[in-house]
């Protein structure tokens, strides 16, 4: 079974600087999909950014990028410029690329980010 | 374009009361599932669904029912309500077998007293 970890409970950060959440996994699967999800105070769950297993290239969403290290089974979120908007819940999660009933999301335990001005 | 809703949002419980939270879609999404949120834990898949008609146990499906009549709706039935059961409950969405990240609904948070 896939199992998602993140071994940061809580961050701390200070305004317009960068941080790095950590994020690893493990499968025995060739084709998945990795995710960042934000979760601010307000509950609701936000896609942050995307990684597909087979695409070499880092994925990039404005101030967020992932370091996506596929021998390691490491996906690590950066977020630059951090604002205190970006102060939240992180998860990070898994899916599987092959559909049906592998199609579940398997989250990690969170990673709560502190946004000091 | 609604997205993903869920009702109701806060509801308290006693123990041993049944009740059913309500989730729709309007995305024709295949997939469904539910999700309980508890401090230090992520979230956890309760029960899913491939399609109308079909529906399987997640990670901790215990004291939870589900059913799938319709591609938009999914509801979730908690039979004999317990205290181990106060969590926030989240239901999602999603295309199967793609990059899309799933939708989610903004949460259902139970107390049973």
């Amino acid at each position: 079974a896939q199992t998602v970890t993140q071994s940061q409970p809580e961050m701390s950060v200070q305004e317009a600087e960068t941080v790095t959440l950590s994020c690893t996994y493990d499968t025995s699967e060739s084709d998945y999909y990795l995710f960042w999800y934000k979760q601010p105070p307000s509950r609701q769950m936000i896609l942050v950014i995307r990684q597909e297993a087979y695409k070499q290239q880092n994925a990039t969403e404005n101030r967020f990028s992932v370091n996506f290290q596929k021998a390691a089974k490491s996906f690590s979120l950066k977020i630059s410029d951090s604002q205190l908007g970006d102060a939240a819940m992180y998860f990070c999660a898994y899916r599987s690329g092959y559909g049906g009933a592998t199609n579940k999301l398997i989250f990690g335990t969170g990673t709560l980010l502190a946004v000091q001005p | 374009n609604a997205g993903v809703t869920q009702t109701p949002k806060f509801q308290v419980l006693k123990t041993g009361q049944s009740m059913t939270l309500q989730c729709a879609q309007d995305m024709n999404h295949e997939y469904m599932s539910w999700y309980r949120q508890d401090p230090g834990m992520g979230l956890r898949l309760i029960h899913y669904s491939v399609g109308a008609g079909i529906t399987d146990q997640g990670e901790v499906p215990n004291g939870y029912n589900v059913s799938r009549s319709t591609t938009e709706d999914f509801p979730l039935r908690l039979l004999s309500a317990a205290p181990s059961q106060t969590s926030v409950y989240f239901c999602a969405s999603s295309w199967g077998g793609t990059v899309d990240g799933y939708t989610f609904g903004s949460g259902t948070r139970l107390t049973v007293v």
